[in-house]
């Protein structure tokens, strides 16, 4: 159990179109979900926490309305890129977040497989 | 503010080589500690993970303990394979959330 789907696994758009990306949890209720940044050869950057039916929580330096975030459900959060410029161009992660149970239980999260996203 | 740091990579060794990649962390309150992998082209996998002081987390031949004395979690395996050749990295919580913080990562390669 705890999958978690993106979907495109990749995307190439033209400069200044707008990009969905979807994060789904497939077999559990994620009541967080977290989006992610990665440059090549670096580390994951939290962009934001997306929790169901409020605004999401932004980074410092992480701009809103560049970077829109829905979390309509329980099982589905999106990001969409507006206007998107070749700087955009990365590997976005998301994670759904689910109480793993048991003494000293946790949110844990459980990763999607990630979007290639290439702006040309 | 929390922080996790870990050796630079790449690190790259022989296959049935002994892999150690040092994680140390500063943390505010009691973290959780974990260990992701990421294989080429692919999103992270949760490895193992440790939830409070001296827990021993493992997973396919890989170990770490929470070493709250030392503040560190190091994950270690006895013999790699090809296989393992990945991105490792150590992470912590203390977030009600789960919030992640992430070290940078390590690139691990095993060469036959």
């Amino acid at each position: 159990g705890a999958v978690v789907s993106q979907h495109p696994s990749r995307v190439i758009c033209k400069s200044g179109t707008s990009v969905k990306i979807e994060c789904r949890s497939l077999d559990f209720q994620a009541t967080t979900m977290f989006w992610y940044r990665q440059f090549p050869k670096k580390s994951l950057m939290l962009m934001a926490t997306s929790n169901e039916g409020s605004k999401a929580t932004y980074e410092q330096g992480v701009e809103k309305d560049k970077f829109l975030i829905n979390h309509a459900s329980l099982t589905l959060s999106t990001l969409t890129v507006t206007s998107a410029h070749p700087e955009d161009s990365s590997f976005y992660i998301c994670s759904a977040s689910r109480l793993s149970g048991g003494v000293g239980s946790y949110n844990e999260q459980f990763f999607g497989p990630g979007t290639r996203l290439t702006v040309l | 503010g929390n922080s996790v740091t870990q050796m630079e990579g790449p690190v790259t060794l022989s296959e049935e080589a002994f892999l150690t990649i040092n994680c140390t962390y500063t943390a505010t309150g009691y973290p959780s500690l974990f260990w992701y992998v990421q294989y080429p082209g692919e999103g992270l996998q949760l490895l193992l993970k440790a939830t409070k002081a001296d827990d021993k987390g493992s997973n396919k031949g890989f170990e770490a303990t929470y070493r709250k004395e030392t503040t560190s979690f190091h994950l270690e395996k006895g013999s790699v394979q090809v296989s393992d050749s990945a991105v490792y990295f150590c992470a912590l919580t203390t977030d009600s959330w789960g919030k992640l913080q992430f070290g940078a990562g390590t690139q691990v390669v095993v060469t036959p």
